[in-house]
């Protein structure tokens, strides 16, 4: 079955320093994977997906995420953090579409992150 | 239309009653999704259409819970004498199916008192 961990509940930096977000993933397949961000009283907005091409892939909004097999990794990654990026982050794994699976998407816990002026 | 869009956004309910949620997905979409978020956590699969067919509802908690879309558009989830455990967001998304991206409607918060 697929899963992902999200390592950190809660992640605080300051302003204009770097973000890391980390996640590792289980999976039988080479999976398809995602981050999703979850603002207050706002719905989830896709920042970025890997799906078997480039190993890094870049988002909006200046995230990015490298895909590291050997690691099962995907962390999630930003040079500098704007006070805007205050929010919930979600690393997610999507189940294989096919006659057997649905593209249903498996969502980590959650990771918050704060950022300190 | 532009976006996902559900309703209602909040709903208090008291024990034992039923609720029916909505979801209007993005209109060129073929595959819509439910989820449920309780506090604290990351979604989890409640079950999906393709077109107005539901080849999967194993994520649904109990027999209580029933979701239809019976003209590949709309879609509703109902929830039957509902109880305390049920309150959560209830999450609709939609997509083009396959790998395609799921956008994400803003959710119906839940309270069952």
């Amino acid at each position: 079955a697929q899963s992902v961990t999200q390592l950190d509940s809660h992640v605080s930096v300051s302003e204009g320093t770097p973000v890391l977000l980390r996640c590792n993933y289980s999976s039988s397949y080479s999976p398809s994977l995602f981050w999703y961000v979850q603002h207050p009283n706002k719905g989830l907005q896709l920042l970025l997906k890997y799906t078997s091409a480039a190993t890094l892939v870049k988002g909006i909004n200046g995230f990015e995420a490298e895909f590291k097999k050997s690691e099962t990794s995907f962390h999630l990654t930003k040079p500098s953090a704007h006070m805007s990026d205050a929010a919930e982050y979600f690393c997610v794994v999507s189940d294989l579409p096919g006659s057997s699976n649905t593209g249903k998407l498996i969502f980590g816990q959650g990771t918050t992150l704060q950022v300190k002026p | 239309g532009a976006g996902v869009s559900q309703s209602p956004r909040y709903k208090v309910t008291k024990r034992g009653q039923d609720v029916t949620l909505r979801c209007d997905p993005i209109s060129s979409h073929a595959t819509l999704y439910w989820y449920q978020q309780a506090l604290g956590q990351g979604p989890e699969f409640l079950t999906y259409f393709n077109y107005e067919a539901q080849p999967d509802k194993s994520g649904l908690p109990s027999d209580r819970f029933s979701a239809e879309r019976p003209e590949g558009s709309i879609s509703t989830l109902t929830i039957q004498r509902t109880e305390q455990r049920d309150s959560a967001m209830y999450r609709c998304a939609s997509s083009l199916g396959g790998v395609e991206t799921q956008y994400f409607g803003p959710g119906t918060r839940l309270l069952v008192l």
